[in-house]
């Protein structure tokens, strides 16, 4: 496995446009999650899966987003009516379950990001 | 909410110097702590952990001890390289050992001069 991926690598778009992002977790990772990263800031969490169930949203998350994780596997962030403000670079992770004994740390492992940018 | 803070940058220094990075944390209860890196053209990657106080987490001749008392988690190399030049998140999460949502720092962005 090579790691997490993400499609595409870059999005250019225009106001008001719809845009759809996908990542690929390492296998049998059982989280997955989402954050945006603006320019010089740090990420931002956004929401993240245990399986194909979202189980956190963050206040970032206006009615615009959504994402999903139908089978647990890939999952996929939309954008609707895309503004400027969205410009940001979104990031995925994912991390194994978290099992045996309580005193492990899973590492989250993140992909190279999706760039968007919003004319 | 959980916050954190890093020391104001750019930082630039010359090689073979000391470097500091500050990183105060607020946050409730014991969260576990993170530093991460960001490479020019690659991904975020984790560079040490803490998971609880005292600790020190070290990886590639990077140090930063969880001090609870002070709230700080500051990453410090005795003798930096060209290679280190890259961006520096301090980052926080709560739960057990730290396996849940992290919190990021704004990041320091490290250039190393020959």
């Amino acid at each position: 496995d090579t790691g997490v991926s993400q499609d595409p690598r870059h999005k250019i778009t225009k106001r008001g446009q719809n845009v759809t992002f996908r990542c690929d977790p390492i296998s049998e990772h059982n989280r997955l999650y989402w954050y945006r990263q603006t320019l010089g800031q740090g990420p931002e969490f956004l929401t993240y899966f245990q399986n194909e169930a979202q189980l956190e949203k963050s206040r970032l998350l206006s009615d615009r987003f959504s994402a999903e994780r139908p089978k647990g596997s890939f999952s996929t962030l939309e954008i609707q009516r895309t503004e400027q403000g969205d410009s940001a670079m979104y990031l995925c992770a994912s991390r194994e379950r978290t099992s045996g004994p309580k005193n492990s740390y899973n590492e989250q492992f993140f992909g190279p990001g999706t760039r968007l940018t919003v004319l | 909410g959980d916050s954190v803070t890093q020391m104001e940058g750019p930082v630039t220094l010359s090689e073979e110097a000391f470097l500091t990075i500050n990183c105060t944390y607020t946050a409730t209860g014991y969260p576990s702590l993170f530093w991460y890196v960001q490479y020019p053209g690659e991904g975020l990657q984790l560079l040490l952990k803490a998971t609880k106080a005292d600790d020190k987490g070290s990886n590639k001749g990077f140090e930063a001890t969880y001090r609870k008392e002070t709230t700080s988690f500051h990453l410090e190399k005795g003798s930096v390289q060209v290679s280190d030049s890259a961006v520096y998140f301090c980052a926080l999460s709560a739960g057990w050992f730290g396996n849940e949502k992290l919190t990021f720092g704004t990041g320091t962005r490290l250039t190393i001069i020959p």
